[in-house]
């Protein structure tokens, strides 16, 4: 199965900072065949991003995605006091689908 | 809208098997557009991928799980559900259930936590 590894594990940030996440796969996710989602604590996963850089239906266009191949980046160009929350990363390129370990992105 | 609705026991035995349903509305779950899946969550932790199914009862699983879990389908109730067989306390977990469109997960239920004790 594809392995995915997420980078940094927490971030610490300030409201109006830019935040860069990033996901490694560990071999490479065809047709950019990876999602991101947003978690909130005591909340389901929220899809943002589908085929490496697509924003979801009603998804704010300060997200957004980028990469290719094996290196996925998700970018938040300023963050909103409501965007502090677990980000996941996750493949369909080959089944099983797999996630990464996640991503928090904390106030600063 | 389109809701899917996670329903269950909350508490599990170790070594009895655990069914959850999810009840869709607002969407029709025998569109040949979507699988439907299951995925869990243990507390604190990441998301695993559970397993799919279609509307017409083809079914895909995690290979990590394949061997205690089975999924079905219900058309005329609008629902689908899963069962886990052998349960331990590593199965204790939040399940979601969630509607699955070109590989990604576009909605999701609300989730149901599900303890694995005696």
């Amino acid at each position: 199965e594809i392995e995915l590894t997420q980078s940094p594990g927490t971030l610490s940030l300030s409201p109006g900072e830019r935040a860069t996440l990033s996901c490694r796969a560990s071999q490479s996710v065809s047709r950019s065949h990876l999602a991101w989602y947003q978690q909130k604590p005591g909340q389901a996963p929220r899809l943002l991003i589908y085929d490496a850089s697509n924003r979801a239906t009603g998804i704010a266009d300060r997200f957004s995605g980028s990469g290719s191949g094996t290196d996925f980046t998700l970018t938040i160009s300023r963050l909103e006091p409501e965007d502090f929350a677990v980000y996941y990363c996750q493949q369909y390129s080959k089944s099983p689908e797999t996630f990464g370990p996640g991503t928090k992105v904390e106030i600063k | 809208q389109m809701q899917l609705q996670e329903s269950g026991p909350g508490l599990v035995k170790p070594s009895e098997t655990l069914s959850l349903t999810c009840t869709v509305s607002g969407d029709s779950i025998s569109s040949s557009s979507y699988f439907w899946v299951w995925i869990r969550q243990p507390p604190g932790e990441g998301l695993e991928y559970i397993g799919s199914i279609f509307y017409i009862g083809s079914a895909f699983y995690n290979p990590s799980l394949k061997s205690r879990v089975s999924l079905s389908i219900d058309t005329s109730k609008n629902q689908f559900s899963l069962k886990l067989t052998s349960v331990t306390a590593a199965d204790t977990a939040v399940y979601y259930c969630a509607r699955q469109g070109s590989g990604y997960f576009q909605q999701w239920g609300l989730g149901t936590l599900i303890t694995v004790s005696s």
